[in-house]
C-alpha cells in the first residue's frame, strides 16, 4: 500500500469547512485514495475515494493534486456529529485489504 | 437498504469457550473482509472471503481461528478456545466486487469480551 501521513489531530469551528490533509507521495498511479471516518464505538464509515480528478459526494469533498503526492478531504460544513477520526488509506492496486494507519482525530467545538 | 449486519454486537465469553460471529453483506455484495480492532489500537485485516471460499487469510492467526463464507447464509468468524487476548472489536466489511475501485462497506463490529 502507498504509505499515507496524516496529521494525528485537527480542531474545528461548528460550521466552518474541515481540511484534513493527506500525503500519498509514493501512490502509484492506479491507486486510488479513499477516506473513512469512525465515530466511537461504531464501524468504520465508508466517505469518498477517488483515482486523479476531485470528487464530491453528499458527504464531503475530496481534493487530489495533480501530481497525485497528496490530498483534501473537505467537510464544507462541520458539526458536532461530525467528530471522529479520519483515515486516508491508498490500497495497493493487486490487494484487497484495508491497511489503517493512526488517522487525523477531528474534534468539532461549539 | 440495509447495510452490512452483525450479530451480536456483544457477545461474553469464558476463556476455553468457542465464539461465533455472524456478518450479513450488503444486498448484491459478494465479497467479505473481516479486520480486528483492539483496545486503542487501529484496525487490522484478518481475511477476506467469497463465497465458499477464502482468497486471502493472511492477518489470520495460526491456530484457533477460522472463517467461512457459506453459499447460502452469513459469513462466519469461529474462534475457539478463547483466550484474554481475543477480546476485541470484530469488524466485517462487505464490497460488490473486487478491485481498488470498490468501495468496502462496514458493519458494527461485534464487541467480544473474555472474562
Amino acid at each position: 500500500d502507498a504509505k499515507t501521513t496524516q496529521p494525528p489531530s485537527m480542531d474545528c469551528a461548528e460550521g466552518r469547512a474541515a481540511n484534513l490533509p493527506c500525503n500519498h507521495s509514493t501512490i502509484s498511479g492506479n491507486e486510488y485514495v479513499y477516506w473513512y471516518r469512525q465515530i466511537h464505538s461504531q464501524g468504520p464509515q465508508y466517505i469518498i475515494h477517488g483515482l486523479k480528478n476531485n470528487e464530491t459526494n453528499e458527504m464531503a469533498s475530496l481534493i487530489i493534486t495533480e501530481d497525485r503526492k497528496s490530498s483534501t478531504l473537505i467537510l464544507p460544513h462541520a458539526t458536532l456529529r461530525d467528530t471522529a477520526v479520519y483515515y486516508c488509506i491508498s490500497p495497493s492496486y493487486n490487494t484487497d485489504k484495508l491497511i489503517f494507519g493512526t488517522g487525523t482525530r477531528l474534534q468539532v467545538f461549539p | 437498504n440495509a447495510g452490512v449486519m452483525q450479530n451480536p454486537r456483544h457477545l461474553v465469553r469464558r476463556r476455553g469457550q468457542e465464539a461465533r460471529l455472524r456478518c450479513s453483506p450488503m444486498k448484491g455484495h459478494s465479497h467479505v473482509y473481516w479486520y480486528r480492532q483492539l483496545p486503542e489500537e487501529g484496525l487490522k485485516f484478518m481475511v477476506y472471503l467469497q463465497k465458499e471460499n477464502i482468497i486471502d487469510e493472511s492477518g489470520m492467526p495460526k491456530e484457533r481461528f477460522s472463517a467461512e463464507f457459506p453459499k447460502e447464509g452469513p459469513s462466519i468468524l469461529r474462534i475457539q478456545q478463547v483466550v484474554r487476548g481475543d477480546s476485541a472489536a470484530y469488524f466485517c466489511a462487505s464490497s460488490e466486487g473486487t478491485g481498488s475501485n470498490q468501495p468496502q462497506h462496514f458493519g458494527d463490529g461485534t464487541r467480544l469480551s473474555i472474562l
